[in-house]
């Protein structure tokens, strides 16, 4: 089973909508947790961490559940240029992170 | 302050020829990471370092090696470059005080003929 799965999408909305993803993982002892933003054709980008309950930076909104080991991220009123692949990664104890495969976003006018 | 530069943007090899990816950041960060993607993939951890003088193995070493000689650069090489090695590579860097936080370069995108 992968470490850390995520939707691959595309999830496909209309601007002005409020979309989540999840992203579940494997390891239970996980401390950190991390949204990464990811343009086509260029470099992952730090959108949100998260180490304990949630994180909230505007728009989004990151939550973890420790419980059911997911984290979701929330983006509310969506803007064109929310469209992007969304990364989850997983920190784990060796100073590595586990990304997930990604979820695409589509926002359409 | 340029972050995480890396050297070259594209590159097309042919196969068996070998070439060196260059990873110089300019934070002073203690960690360095090797990954590649691949379509429909996430990023696959190849190699990394915590510290100069140091590396390891990731999740897919196999067909690369890396040096970090100085801090502020790690170097990922291919010996006998295959078609199964075309992808883009990122290098990243994270300090050792701080968090988890990963800081990516703007990525090399390899082609093996």
């Amino acid at each position: 089973r992968k470490e850390v799965e995520q939707d691959p999408g595309p999830f496909n909305v209309p601007e002005g909508a409020t979309v989540a993803f999840n992203c579940t993982y494997s390891n239970s002892a996980s401390q950190s947790f991390f949204w990464y933003r990811q343009d086509c054709r260029k470099e992952p980008k730090l959108l949100m961490s998260v180490y304990s309950s949630g994180n909230e930076d505007g728009r989004f909104t990151a939550q973890l559940n420790r419980a059911s080991q997911y984290i979701s991220l929330l983006i509310r009123d969506s803007k064109l240029s929310d469209s992007a692949t969304y990364l989850c990664a997983e920190g784990d104890s060796s100073y590595k992170l586990i990304f997930g495969s990604g979820t695409r976003l589509l926002v359409r006018p | 302050n340029a972050g995480v530069t890396q050297t070259p943007k594209f590159r097309v090899l042919k196969t068996g020829q070998s070439m060196t990816l260059l990873c110089a950041q300019d934070m002073n960060h203690e960690y360095m990471y090797w990954y590649r993607q691949d379509p429909g993939m996430g990023l696959r951890l190849i190699h990394y370092s915590v510290g100069e003088g140091t590396t390891a193995k990731g999740e897919v070493p196999d067909g690369y090696n890396v040096s970090r000689l100085k801090k502020q650069n790690f170097l990922l090489g291919l010996e006998s470059a295959a078609p199964s090695q075309t992808s883009v590579y990122f290098c990243a860097s994270r300090d050792l005080a701080g968090r988890d936080t990963q800081y990516f370069g703007p990525g090399t995108r390899l082609t093996v003929l």
